[in-house]
């Protein structure tokens, strides 16, 4: 059985500082993993994803996971926090093939000015 | 290239009712799948169609159900409606078997049910 646990249901940081979501999951294969982010009133928009081709992840905006199987974890990154980024993140765990994707809780990121 | 459209944006309807949900995925897609998202929750799996055939389901009842057609849009019908079918009901498309298979999400239909 697959899950994904989001460690925080919101997040608040300054515009310029460091953005860290974190996300533990669970599988009994090896999981596709992915994170998406859904704003106001928008679909949901693939941020990034881990396929075991590479532990660390680049996505789009300047994001960026780090897949630990050790941890089982695959936390989201920015270096620098942008007022853009204010939005519903979600942690997401797929099997092979895709057939069935399950969402963690999702984490609010609020970012101050 | 238009990505996954569904319709209509919102609903109202009142218990006891039924609705249909509509689906067009993104081109070049086949595969369809259907989530409901409660407000400050994320989206949880109904199921997911591939070459019109339900292929995977999650844990809801027999009064949702949904179909996909030869041109690869889908319907998700719900029956009975129930206070709690009041959600975002968001449907996603992908590419079966591809090497860099990813879901690209609609903007979602808003069903109320009063």
């Amino acid at each position: 059985a697959q899950s994904v646990t989001q460690l925080d249901s919101h997040v608040s940081v300054s515009e310029g500082t460091p953005v860290l979501l974190r996300c533990n999951y669970s599988s009994s294969y090896s999981p596709s993993l992915f994170w998406y982010v859904q704003h106001p009133n928008k679909g949901l928009q693939l941020l990034l994803k881990y396929t075991s081709a590479a532990t660390l992840v680049k996505g789009i905006n300047g994001f960026e996971a780090e897949f630990k199987k050790s941890e089982t974890s695959f936390h989201l990154t920015k270096p620098s926090a942008h007022m853009s980024d204010a939005a519903e993140y979600f942690c997401v765990v797929s099997d092979t093939g895709g057939f069935k994707t399950i969402f963690g809780a999702g984490t609010r990121l609020f970012v101050k000015a | 290239d238009a990505g996954v459209t569904q319709s209509p944006t919102h609903l109202i309807k009142t218990r006891g009712q039924q609705v249909t949900l509509r689906c067009s995925p993104k081109s070049g897609h086949d595969t369809v799948s259907w989530y409901q998202q409660a407000l400050g929750q994320g989206p949880q799996f109904i199921f997911q169609y591939y070459e019109e055939e339900e292929r995977q389901r999650g844990n809801f009842p027999d009064r949702f159900s949904g179909h996909q057609f030869p041109n690869y849009s889908s319907e998700l019908n719900v029956n009975a409606l129930l206070l709690g079918d009041s959600a975002l009901y968001l449907c996603a498309s992908s590419i079966k078997y591809a090497t860099n298979e990813k879901l690209f999400f609609g903007s979602g239909t808003q069903l109320s049910v009063l």
